[in-house]
């Protein structure tokens, strides 16, 4: 039972354009949600959080939205950069706990 | 510089052998854990420890085992490694109490395991 969801396996977006990477969830139990950011042949990194009390956080050309009610999040690169090109992981955590879920990823190419 | 190392970035292994992957991180943490990443699968959790000599089962941990005798140190075991056990291994830590600065795991750089 996936738990965490990221329907879009790939993105490409042009430079300095937009990107909107997704993920759905079914358990009320997170209380927080991160992002991160793998590049091949390295582990990922930490991008991006926001705690379940907030609906917005944003960090320079990053901005993660949660919406509660339908159990989904977003995060938006503006502008994209070449850079970027990379597999996101949305990864929610279990209210109070260290224990974190993985999403299966969105592999996003930034387009020069 | 705070890190999670893996000691080999790449490993080919010949079916039936018995493989180890190790892991230390210099950082403190309670908790370390061992994910394999494979395409479409996203990252899945193996085996986890919240303490020196502590450890638990992840969601995949059938053909692995794991050792912490020391609390910078965690081991997978490959006890018989098997063609769909090629995968890329990652290791990551963290603390083990709540914290609202949430930064999540320190991962390793990974290992790419062929088994032929």
């Amino acid at each position: 039972d996936q738990q965490v969801k990221q329907n879009s396996p790939s993105l490409s977006v042009q430079e300095g354009r937009i990107s909107i990477l997704n993920c759905d969830y079914t358990n009320s139990m997170f209380d927080y949600f991160l992002w991160y950011k793998k590049y091949p042949a390295e582990g990922p990194t930490f991008l991006i959080s926001i705690s379940s009390i907030k609906d917005k956080n944003e960090d320079g050309r990053f901005t993660v939205f949660l919406n509660k009610s339908a159990k989904h999040l977003s995060l938006h690169i503006v502008p994209s950069q070449p850079g970027d090109s990379a597999v996101y992981f949305c990864a929610p955590r279990y209210s109070g706990t260290y224990k974190y879920i993985f999403g299966t990823g969105t592999r996003l190419k930034v387009l020069a | 510089d705070v890190k999670v190392t893996q000691s080999s970035r790449y490993l080919v292994k010949r079916t039936g052998e018995k493989v180890f992957l190790e892991c230390v991180q210099d950082m403190d943490h309670e908790n370390m854990f061992w994910y394999r990443q494979d395409p479409g699968l996203g990252l899945r959790l193996i085996y986890f420890s919240y303490d020196v000599k502590m450890k638990e089962k992840g969601d995949i941990p059938e053909g692995y085992s794991v050792s912490r005798e020391k609390k910078e140190r965690f081991s997978l075991i490959l006890e018989s490694a098997s063609t769909n056990q090629t995968s890329m291994y990652l290791c990551a830590s963290s603390f083990a109490t709540f914290r609202t600065d949430n930064y999540g795991y320190t991962f390793g750089s990974g290992t790419r395991l062929t088994v032929v």
